[in-house]
């Protein structure tokens, strides 16, 4: 069972654009909301995260907008970068099960100069 | 200061082989996890390890899979008669506390001829 759907798969932005990736949830106990970045060849990185306290957290470019009524969260990436071209996890843990992060498919994102 | 390694960085084995894969944490924290990354695919949940608590191995798919944590540092997965679908990227995470960030190592990618 897919706890967490992300979409779209691939994304193709413009530099300078706004980039949207889009995750959906269904198990009310994830109280952690993560997004990785990963770049070819590297292990994930902690890009940006969230708890359900809060609708939205801002750090620099990345903003993470959650809903918790509809069980979603998105990453907008504003002013995209050719360097920002990697792939994108999102990604939900709950506290009962040792913090196990249970990801969504990946976005692969690239930004064209 | 030094991050989540692993070793090797690649394995290539024929089926029916034994494996062993490497990581060395970072120092001082006291959960290791263990993921997989199948190709085009999410990241996959194999087993925790939480200081000298038993480990949480709900995530191994089959019981050709077994990993252990010496001195609460290194961790060793082990995939026992290796077969084409264990080909994939094998992650290694270590956290410093609950509620902290999962810091990955750069994976050890495994192919099975």
């Amino acid at each position: 069972q897919q706890q967490v759907k992300q979409s779209p798969q691939s994304l193709i932005v413009q530099k300078g654009g706004i980039s949207i990736i889009n995750c959906a949830y269904e198990n009310t106990a994830f109280d952690y909301f993560p997004w990785y970045q990963q770049f070819p060849g590297k292990g994930p990185a902690l890009l940006i995260a969230i708890r359900p306290d809060v609708s939205e957290k801002k750090e620099g470019r990345f903003t993470i907008s959650f809903n918790k009524s509809a069980k979603q969260f998105s990453l907008h990436i504003m002013d995209s970068q050719p360097g920002d071209s990697a792939t994108y996890f999102c990604a939900a843990s709950d506290g009962t099960s040792g913090s196990r992060l249970t990801f969504g498919e990946g976005t692969q994102l690239t930004v064209n100069p | 200061g030094a991050g989540v390694s692993q070793s090797p960085s690649n394995k290539v084995t024929e089926k029916g082989k034994d494996v062993e894969l490497r990581c060395d944490p970072i120092s001082g924290h006291t959960a290791l996890y263990w993921y997989r990354q199948s190709l085009g695919q999410g990241l996959e949940f194999l087993i925790y390890f939480q200081g000298n608590s038993a480990p949480d191995k709900s995530g191994l798919p089959s019981d050709r899979f077994s990993a252990e944590r010496t001195g609460g540092s290194v961790s060793t997965l082990t995939i026992q008669r290796t077969q084409q679908e264990d080909s994939a990227v094998y992650l290694c995470a270590s956290r410093l506390a609950p509620g902290n960030e999962q810091y990955f190592g750069p994976g050890t990618r495994l192919t099975v001829t």
